[in-house]
């Protein structure tokens, strides 16, 4: 067990619809990542936030956006959901810009 | 410029034999080299990581090999067992510049057999 938790495990849901995905980082860690893996794509960085400010992005598509509370939590809100947007969604965190410890993930399905 | 090789795709071994895999990567600026299994169902989980200022890292079983010059790095498994069997991706980022943007590997299914 990394200590990165995220919900929900599985979410499955249509076209067109917007999902928010959550994760908490391990204790004393400032830094979130997101990743997206998919057999197509492989493993792919979206974006990182540092203490509540976005440090590093990827190729994260205009319809999906994250952000960071103050409490360090983070959310990744999907929206316009289309077919290729299934896939697992990690969750990783840092306690600034060393070590990054995986999540268990999101299984998304969009039928 | 980003991409990472990673080879081979899938690996057979036998358990006590050593599992090797390669990774090999362009971008110059790239600072630090983290390996990461995973297991059907899972998040990926760190192993091991190496910077360019040395060669060679080990722990326990677990041994990266690091190559500027040809920039290429691999991952060692020496006495390979079952519980071993998993998904191997290789990673690459540069941590200067603020952020630690992971490219990784297009991964290795590694299966070690009894």
């Amino acid at each position: 067990d990394s200590g990165v938790t995220q919900t929900p495990k599985h979410l499955i849901t249509a076209t067109g619809q917007r999902v928010t995905l959550r994760c908490s980082p391990r204790s004393g860690d400032l830094s979130v990542y997101w990743y997206q893996q998919s057999l197509d794509q492989g493993l792919q960085f979206l974006i990182q936030y540092y203490n509540g400010e976005e440090r590093a992005k990827g190729n994260i598509l205009e319809r999906f956006s994250a952000q960071q509370f103050p409490d360090l939590h983070s959310e990744l809100n999907l929206s316009s959901l289309e077919l290729g947007d299934s896939a697992l969604y990690f969750c990783a965190s840092s306690v600034v810009n060393d070590e990054q410890f995986f999540g268990p993930g999101t299984r998304l399905t969009v039928l | 410029q980003q991409q990472v090789k990673q080879s081979p795709q899938s690996l057979i071994v036998q358990k006590g034999g050593i599992s090797i895999i390669n990774c090999a990567y362009e971008n110059t600026a790239f600072d630090y080299f983290p390996w990461y299994q995973q297991f059907p169902g899972k998040g990926p989980a760190l192993l091991i990581a190496i910077r360019p200022d040395v060669s060679e890292k080990k722990e326990g079983r677990f041994t990266i090999s690091f190559n500027k010059s040809a920039k290429q790095f691999s991952l060692h498994i020496m006495d390979s067992q079952p519980g071993d069997s998993a998904t191997y991706f290789c990673a690459a980022s540069t941590l200067r510049g603020g952020g630690n943007k992971l490219t990784f590997g297009t991964g290795t299914q590694l299966k070690v057999e009894l």
